[in-house]
């Protein structure tokens, strides 16, 4: 059962810019937690925020948290070739429900 | 760090086989495992929630005749997709469930039923 939609679906962006990703839920979470998976491979965590935070940093990662809107936002900034993949957002209820992922691609 | 170990990577087996996934937590104990299925282009949608010593809880729309979930002990919990059809040839993933210290994910089988 997916709990989340994510937009945009795919991304295509130049190095060196930024690179904005959103996602929704529809249930109460404890926190929620993003992700990234390069091709055909296993995920890697990147950034937890908990439900009562509202920002949180991490190196080039900044992940928002609206819990009135169900909604949180990963942003990367100064794109690398390197950080092409897939990003999805996991809000956790005691389980982690994965949303739809976004893909990004950054053209070197 | 903690891994969890995901065997096989990949696996072929013809149609009507079945076909066995483990999930192994290396250096620490998990009570709690998660399996996921993946396919093409799609996010991961959870499949079930497997319990040491307890019966697994399935989602909605998992059939769990042929997917049979055992967590025996509190390392290592199997995936067996029993009957292979086409149409089950997806990713498989699990996750542990380490508590406060999140959750860790195995590298993920691809199964190709042909």
């Amino acid at each position: 059962s997916q709990q989340g939609e994510e937009d945009p679906q795919a991304l295509s962006i130049q190095e060196g810019e930024n690179a904005t990703m959103n996602c929704s839920y529809k249930t109460s979470i404890n926190n929620l937690q993003w992700y990234r998976q390069n091709s055909g491979r296993g995920l890697v965590h990147l950034i937890l925020i908990r439900s009562n935070e509202r920002e949180k940093h991490s190196g080039r990662l900044r992940v928002t948290l609206d819990t009135s809107k169900k909604s949180s936002s990963l942003l990367i900034t100064a794109s690398r070739a390197a950080d092409t993949a897939s990003y999805f957002c996991a809000g956790n209820t005691g389980k982690l429900i994965f949303g739809q992922g976004t893909t990004l691609q950054v053209k070197p | 760090g903690a891994v969890v170990s995901q065997h096989p990577s990949w696996v072929i087996c013809k149609s009507g086989t079945s076909v066995k996934i483990e999930c192994r937590s290396l250096d620490f104990q998990a009570t709690t495992m998660f399996w996921y299925r993946q396919f093409p282009k799609q996010s991961l949608m959870l499949m079930a929630t497997s319990n040491e010593g307890s019966k697994a809880t399935y989602e909605q729309g998992v059939e769990k005749d042929k997917f049979l979930i055992n967590h025996a002990s509190l390392t290592l919990s199997t995936l067996t997709v029993t009957s292979a059809h086409p149409e089950d040839s997806s990713f498989y993933i699990c996750s542990a469930d380490r508590g406060n210290y999140g959750y860790t994910f195995g590298s993920g089988t691809r199964l190709t039923v042909v």
